[in-house]
């Protein structure tokens, strides 16, 4: 049973608009939730995190809003570039123990 | 700068041969992980390290083994390789929350 979810495989925006990635969790001991972007052929590489005892954390043209009593976090991405168009893999991990990383959604950003 | 390095991008092996993947950290991180990505499963952990000779199964430990004789390197072992055992190998250290990749492996068991 996947403890991260990330129901959509795929995503396609086109250049300058929004793009909104989801992950929802069923363990609710988690308290720390991290975004990763995987291009082909390359390690995944850290994008943005959030602590559970905040509901928002932004960096640049990326954002990360946290809803914990629906167990759901998002990744908004503005405006969308090109070279955003990778592999994106929200991760989810509690005091002393793994990571969990969702399936991934890979998001293809449209000239 | 932050380093994780896996020895190999590509490799071809064929079934039943024995397969050492390495990686080597540079950050001095207790920490070390193997993972495998495959489409549609994510990122699945195979085997983590959190000290020099110790190893703890993740998920899906059958078909490999591990080794840690010194803190920086963490090696991935496939005893006799599978074709089901294609996939891109990944390996991780980490510090509390942050979690550093390599560049990966993408191992192919003809």
């Amino acid at each position: 049973d996947q403890q991260v979810k990330q129901n959509s495989p795929s995503l396609s925006v086109q250049e300058g608009r929004i793009s909104i990635l989801n992950c929802d969790y069923t363990n609710s001991m988690f308290d720390y939730f991290l975004w990763y972007k995987k291009y082909p052929a390359e390690g995944p590489t850290f994008l943005i995190s959030i602590s559970s005892i905040k509901d928002k954390n932004e960096d640049g043209r990326f954002t990360v809003f946290l809803n914990k009593s629906a167990k759901h976090l998002s990744l908004h991405i503005v405006p969308s570039q090109p070279g955003d168009s990778a592999v994106y893999f929200c991760a989810a991990v509690y005091y002393g123990q793994n990571f969990v990383f969702g399936p991934g959604t890979r998001l293809s950003v449209l000239p | 700068d932050v380093k994780v390095t896996q020895s190999s991008r590509y490799l071809v092996k064929r079934t039943g041969e024995k397969v050492f993947l390495e990686c080597v950290q540079d950050m001095d991180h207790e920490n070390m992980f193997w993972y495998r990505q495959d489409p549609g499963l994510g990122l699945r952990l195979i085997y983590f390290s959190y000290d020099v000779k110790m190893k703890e199964k993740g998920d899906i430990p059958e078909g490999y083994s591990v080794s840690r004789e010194k803190k920086e390197r963490f090696s991935l072992i496939l005893e006799s390789a599978s074709t089901n055992q294609t996939s891109m190998y990944l390996c991780a250290s980490r510090e509390n929350t942050e979690a550093f990749f390599g560049q990966g492996t993408r191992l192919t068991v003809v």
